[in-house]
């Protein structure tokens, strides 16, 4: 069975600062990746996804994430975080074919002005 | 407007008293799915639908029920609730199976729901 880990459990950052947030997976064999966004006190939403071609891909509200297949990674990156980033951010994995989905545990993202 | 409801939005309810958490999707997917939210858990699937009556277990089943009478409909059922099952829970649906683009998951509003 997948997993997916994110080490990163709670994320302090100050406006401007770079953002990367880790997510391995476990699973041998295609895969399918997403990185989804929570603000407080809503509902999940899609940041960006993966399922093939260029392993780097870009998102909404200036994210980008790199899929490297030899790391079983799926890093989220933001080159310059905003207060507004402030949320929690899953990632998932779903493998090809199939419709069961996998999260990690999330990580808070706290964005100092 | 495109959109996973869930109904209620709060449930306070005691040991026992069975209870059912509505999820309906307009846009006419083929795949839903329930989760919990837990504290430093994540999101852990409860249940999933690939279409109407296929139904299967995801990773944390126990003393849950659903149904999927159904495309747009897929209520999750607490035959006889437990403390251990209050948690914020989601419902969430997708055009279909398959590695394709349409595997993106869009989810309802969440249901708090306490039991004690």
């Amino acid at each position: 069975a997948q997993s997916v880990s994110q080490h990163n459990h709670h994320v302090i950052l100050s406006e401007a600062a770079s953002l990367e947030l880790g997510c391995n997976y476990s699973y041998g064999g295609t895969v399918n990746l997403f990185w989804y966004v929570q603000y407080p006190g809503q509902h999940l939403q899609l940041l960006l996804k993966y399922f093939s071609g260029d392993p780097l891909v870009k998102g909404i509200k200036g994210f980008e994430a790199e899929f490297i297949k030899s790391k079983f990674s799926f890093n989220l990156r933001k080159p310059s975080v905003q207060w507004s980033d402030t949320a929690e951010y899953f990632c998932a994995v779903t493998i090809g074919g199939y419709q069961k989905v996998t999260f990690g545990t999330g990580t808070k993202l706290q964005v100092i002005p | 407007e495109a959109q996973v409801t869930q109904n209620p939005r709060y449930l306070i309810t005691v040991t026992g008293k069975k209870l059912t958490v509505t999820c309906s999707q307009n846009m006419n997917h083929e795949y839903m799915s329930w989760y919990r939210q837990d504290p430093g858990l994540g999101l852990r699937q409860i249940y999933y639908s690939m279409n109407v009556e296929v139904t299967d277990k995801g990773d944390v089943p126990e003393g849950y029920k659903v149904s999927r009478k159904e495309k747009r409909n897929f209520p999750l059922i607490l035959e006889s609730p437990s403390p251990n099952q209050t948690s914020l829970y989601f419902c969430a649906s997708s055009f279909g199976a398959g590695g394709s683009s349409y595997n993106e998951q869009f989810f309802g509003p969440g249901t708090r729901l306490t039991v004690l």
